[in-house]
């Protein structure tokens, strides 16, 4: 069945530039998070989006960081002039409703040379 | 900031052994999840207490939760070498976003 997809699955750019992250979310599901995962740490949270009510931004650790959600499934997450502690995994996760449980992608590797 | 904080940090058993991880949290929640995350692979849910149950079970799976401790706790029984991975709790507290644990780096040894 289809799960959460997440692109690309490695990203690696130098220092300055902008990138891109893309999430599917599974169909129907309401409610799509992005999270961010240094190695061998725990989750942070980034963004979270419930249906049409204005995104959660609280986890975002900069202005850096911005993310969209179009039509209420795809969303993308924007990270300008990256640094090297941008380093991390990022992944996305999409539940049917808030407080459900979560279904995660496998998550962007993105390295900053 | 982290809501919950699982112990140990780290737990090596070898396969038929039982392997116990805990979860301390601190505020009042809703229900508590446990997740399972494989090396380089997203979390994947493998159970849900909700905060008026005391003890769930899934196949090999044992989950408790007290909630006058504010802990939980995660049993698997036979383990195997495939249960190898991080395990995270998860704490949903009334109006707020899910809030993930550090982890614990399951390694079990055939």
């Amino acid at each position: 069945g289809a799960g959460v997809s997440q692109s690309p699955s490695n990203k690696v750019t130098e220092k300055g530039k902008d990138v891109e992250l893309r999430c599917d979310p599974i169909s129907g599901h309401t409610a799509l998070y992005w999270y961010r995962q240094s190695l061998g740490q725990g989750l942070e949270f980034l963004i979270y989006f419930q249906g049409n009510s204005a995104p959660d931004k609280s986890g975002l650790p900069s202005d850096r960081f911005s993310a969209e959600r179009t039509g209420g499934s795809v969303s993308t997450l924007t990270i300008q002039r990256t640094q090297q502690e941008d380093s991390a995994v990022y992944l996305c996760a999409s539940s049917l409703v808030e407080s459900q449980p979560q279904h995660f992608g496998d998550g962007t590797r993105l390295s900053i040379l | 900031s982290q809501q919950g904080e699982e112990d140990p940090q780290a737990l090596s058993i070898q396969e038929g052994e039982n392997a116990t991880m805990n979860c301390s949290y601190k505020t009042s929640i809703n229900n508590l999840q446990w997740y399972r995350q494989n090396s380089g692979r997203g979390l994947v849910h493998l159970i849900l207490i909700r905060s008026n149950e005391r003890e769930k079970h899934s196949g090999r799976l044992r989950v408790t939760l007290d909630t006058s401790k504010k802990s939980s706790s995660l049993l698997i029984t036979a383990s195997r070498a495939a249960d190898t991975a991080s395990y995270f709790c998860a704490t949903d507290a009334r109006f707020q976003k899910l809030v993930f644990g550090t982890g614990t780096r399951l390694l079990v040894s055939p």
